[in-house]
């Protein structure tokens, strides 16, 4: 059975700062995905990844198959980034079946 | 507005009654995905759908729990006989080819509460 980890499970911070949320899973995946949910449900994909780093704006999401983990940062918080971000992996042959992580919960103090 | 959208975005209802929530993908995508979501835990996968045909069911959590998508556009999702343990937000989400290797877009979500 994978296991998808998160932590933290929530997190609070002063905007400016640099923030890392951390992912781990248990047995081989082909696809890790970051996804952020806002208050009252909408899901927005921000990264897809099989490997290597990504990097969009302020957020960057690597991924280290070896060690099979995933890190998501977020340089130069702002509030509006307060919401809780989902890692999600897919696996094997099964092309529908994500695996998500129970989430965490960013707070971003102005 | 991801282009995916879901209707109702809320529905109470007795416990017994049958509920049905309404998923429209985004047009061209052939992958059509149904999760559910309770409080501080992350989605679950229920089913999912592959232009009409239903590839995987095996998640959906009882005989109760039904999805369809006819004409391999939008989908439905059908509970039958609510009971209170099936208050949750239901996710539909779409994608073009499969989750490894694309971008997957959520709607909004459809809140249930049974009373």
């Amino acid at each position: 059975k994978n296991e998808v980890e998160q932590s933290p499970q929530n997190l609070t911070a002063q905007e400016g700062e640099f923030i890392t949320i951390n992912c781990s899973y248990s047995v081989g995946i082909s696809a890790l995905h970051w996804l952020q949910q806002h208050p009252g449900g909408g899901i927005v994909s921000l990264f897809m990844l099989s490997s290597g780093k990504k990097k969009h704006g302020r957020l960057i999401a690597t991924i280290n198959i070896q060690e099979k983990h995933s890190s998501l940062h977020i340089t130069a918080s702002h509030p509006r980034d307060s919401a809780v971000y989902i890692c999600a992996v897919s696996y094997g042959g099964s092309q529908g079946n994500l695996i998500f992580g129970k989430g965490t919960k960013l707070s971003v103090k102005p | 507005d991801t282009g995916v959208s879901q209707n109702p975005r809320h529905k109470i209802t007795k416990r017994g009654q049958n509920v049905t929530f309404r998923c429209d993908p985004i047009s061209e995508h052939n992958r059509l995905y149904w999760y559910r979501q309770t409080l501080g835990q992350g989605p679950e996968f229920l089913t999912y759908f592959q232009n009409e045909a239903q590839l995987e069911k095996s998640r959906l959590l009882s005989d109760r729990f039904s999805a369809e998508r006819p004409k391999g556009s939008f989908s439905t999702l059908e509970i039958q006989r609510t009971e209170q343990g099936d208050s949750a937000m239901y996710l539909c989400a779409s994608a073009q080819g499969g989750a490894r290797g694309n971008t997957i877009y959520f709607g909004e979500g459809s809140w249930l509460t049974v009373v």
